[in-house]
């Protein structure tokens, strides 16, 4: 079957850092995919990883770990726009299966 | 340049009437997806569409639920004889190809209610 865990909710001061994490279980895997979608809007391209260890951007940085099918997305120097929810995704031959999403409120 | 669009951005129907939804990839995009978005949860692949190859249907939920794409752009999803269960935001995206790193870029969404 397909599982793709998070957090529902997660709450961060402005300024902190967060980690949001995801594990998934999947029949097929050709990389994970972070999406940051804020309410109302269409999700926009955050990270991508098919290897494992830390890509970095930015304030963001997305780690991988392949064997323990677990990967988080690291949010440094948290601003208000960052309010919003965050999505996983392994990507299956070429569809996308996405996890609940993890709405994180930042406050100032 | 111009992002994936999807009309209409709203459409509100009644039980049981037939609706056809919208998308407009990006130019030179090979592959189109569809999901749909319930509320308070996450994305569900419906189907997608690579090239001129057989599409995946395989997120289907119901034989009410088809989709067409011509000429390898424009897409149409219709959702024939329509369920309350069905009133959902339909996201469509659209990437260059299905490889690995093969970015999804999403359009606006058409929100469905079905009365």
């Amino acid at each position: 079957g397909q599982n793709i865990d998070q957090p529902t909710e997660m709450t961060a001061t402005e300024g902190a850092i967060v980690q949001i994490n995801c594990t998934y279980q999947t029949s097929g895997f050709n990389g994970l995919f972070w999406y940051q979608q804020h309410a109302g809007e269409a999700p926009t391209f955050l990270s991508y990883n098919v290897l494992d260890g830390l890509e970095e951007k930015g304030r963001f940085s997305s780690f991988l770990s392949r064997s323990k099918g677990y990967s988080y997305l690291l949010l440094k120097e948290l601003q208000m726009k960052d309010s919003a929810s965050y999505l996983c995704a392994v990507r299956d031959e070429g569809k996308l299966i996405f996890g609940q999403g993890t709405t994180l409120q930042v406050k100032p | 340049g111009a992002g994936v669009s999807q009309s209409p951005s709203n459409k509100v129907t009644e039980k049981g009437k037939d609706v056809e939804l919208r998308c407009d990839p990006i130019s030179g995009h090979t592959a189109l997806y569809w999901y749909r978005q319930s509320l308070g949860q996450g994305l569900e692949f419906l189907i997608y569409f690579q090239g001129n190859s057989a599409p995946d249907k395989s997120g289907l939920p119901s034989d009410r639920f088809s989709a067409e794409r011509t000429g390898g752009s424009v897409s149409t999803l219709t959702i024939q004889r329509t369920q309350q269960e069905d009133s959902a935001v339909y996201l469509c995206a659209s990437s260059l190809g299905t490889s690995g790193g093969d970015t999804q870029y999403f359009g606006p969404g058409t929100r469905l209610t079905v009365l």
